[in-house]
């Protein structure tokens, strides 16, 4: 069965620290992977996709992530964290036989940033 | 996001009551979704529809869970009778047609409380 796991619950990092966050995932083909951020009192929001290709993915924020299938992680990273990153972050594959939109979702790792 | 209103941001009712969440899309959307997250399972997804027709709704919990899609703009979770453990975030989102598919748009949820 898919799924994704983020072993992570919740990290603090400090301002102007590097991040990165885990994401493994269990598919039996090319996976459509997903990182969503969702800030307090909010819906979740795209941060960045990997569909094919480059395994290395640019997002908004400044972030980006690495697919790499040997070890079926995609992994979250931005260099230099800012106290507006606050949030949860969730990690999402793309839901075999099913609509495209049709995702599941990890468990998701809370981001606090010390100043 | 503005693209998803949903209705009403947070309700409180007591165990055996109605409850009648609501979404409305912009238009240009092809799918859309309904999720529940709770701190224990996470983000699961309940149902979804393409171009208004439900196409999955192995996720509704049980009967006591229904959701219509009457039109484009529009879309209703009901719940009936509540019960406690109902009691989570529920999330409408939407996929836009012509867009990288897995990529959602969320509504800010309707937080539900039951007593």
């Amino acid at each position: 069965a898919q799924s994704v796991t983020q072993p992570d619950i919740h990290i603090t990092v400090s301002e102007g620290a590097s991040l990165e966050l885990r994401c493994n995932y269990s598919y039996g083909a090319t996976p459509y992977l997903f990182w969503y951020v969702q800030s307090p009192g909010q819906g979740l929001q795209l941060l960045l996709k990997y569909f094919s290709g480059d395994t290395l993915v640019q997002g908004i924020k400044g972030f980006e992530a690495e697919f790499k299938r040997s070890q079926s992680s995609f992994n979250l990273r931005k260099p230099s964290v800012h106290w507006s990153d606050a949030a949860e972050y969730f990690c999402a594959v793309g839901r075999y036989g099913g609509s495209q939109g049709n995702l599941i979702f990890g468990k998701g790792t809370k981001l606090s940033v010390k100043p | 996001d503005a693209g998803v209103i949903q209705s009403p941001r947070h309700e409180v009712t007591e165990m055996g009551q109605e409850v009648t969440l609501r979404c409305k899309p912009i238009s240009g959307h092809n799918s859309l979704f309904w999720y529940r997250q709770t701190m224990m399972r996470g983000l699961e997804l309940l149902i979804y529809f393409n171009n208004n027709v439900p196409i999955d709704d192995s996720g509704m919990p049980e009967d006591r869970f229904s959701a219509k899609m009457p039109n484009a703009s529009f879309s209703t979770l009901k719940i009936q009778p509540s019960e406690p453990r109902d009691s989570a975030v529920y999330f409408c989102a939407i996929q836009f047609q012509g867009r990288v598919t897995g990529e959602l748009f969320f509504g800010e949820g309707s937080r539900l409380t039951v007593l």
